[in-house]
């Protein structure tokens, strides 16, 4: 089956910092991937959409200054949390589709583990 | 019995009993709906899918019931087991933008 992977699983960085979060998809190529977010005990909110060879498109609200994102290939997108604060300590998961027949989008999104990050 | 936590919604089932977790999802233009099952400090996994074509559609001990008339879809799980204990999200894609809404999820503890 379709395998997302990311890295690191958890990392901790002071306050003023910068990190960057990959996001693989290891046995097929993805032209778009997903990037949420994810507080305790709460839903996953979409962050923004990184699309192979252009820009990201992001949601309402989030920074994309703060929030860069590279998607320089059909296997990788990274997320880089720029000058990170505590407020925005979270876990962060990257998602992708694998196209179904005609290039449906109707197909499942298949998620990494995601990355605790914790800004102190 | 069901309760309302924190932020979670959660149900609480006897092992070996059926579970039945539901989802309202807000956008008529929705085709194609998904349920993810989370487990603490892991990203979702997928369980089953449905397109708006359908009411029902079976799994590997789970079913999902398509209600588009009142915007309602729900997820059964026949003989509950403790590594069914997680929290469970329904997903809607909105056709025009193909991305993933999720749904506020629902934690399901059982009870061995």
């Amino acid at each position: 089956g379709a395998v997302v992977s990311q890295h690191p699983s958890w990392v901790i960085c002071k306050s003023g910092t910068s990190v960057k979060i990959e996001c693989r998809s290891l046995d097929f190529q993805a032209t778009t991937m997903f990037w949420y977010r994810q507080f305790p005990k709460q839903s996953l909110m979409l962050m923004a959409t990184s699309n192979e060879g252009s820009k990201a498109t992001y949601e309402q609200g989030v920074e994309k200054d703060k929030f860069l994102i590279n998607h320089a290939s059909l296997t990788l997108s990274t997320l880089t949390v720029t000058s990170a604060h505590p407020e925005d300590s979270s876990f962060y998961i990257c998602s992708a589709r694998v196209l179904g027949v005609n290039r449906s989008y109707n197909s499942p999104l298949h998620f990494g583990n995601g990355t605790r990050l914790t800004v102190t | 019995g069901e309760s309302v936590g924190l932020h979670l919604p959660t149900l609480s089932v006897q092992e070996g009993d059926n579970s039945i977790i539901n989802c309202a999802y807000s956008n008529s233009a929705s085709d194609y709906f998904i349920w993810y099952k989370q487990e603490s400090g892991k990203g979702p996994q997928f369980i089953i899918d449905i397109r708006s074509n359908m009411d029902k559609r079976q799994g590997q001990r789970v079913t999902v019931l398509l209600n588009k008339t009142v915007k309602h879809l729900s997820l059964q799980i026949a003989a509950t087991q403790p590594g069914d204990s997680a929290v469970y999200f329904c997903a809607e894609n909105i056709s025009r933008n193909n991305r993933l809404a999720f749904g506020k999820g629902n934690q399901v503890v059982v009870i061995p």
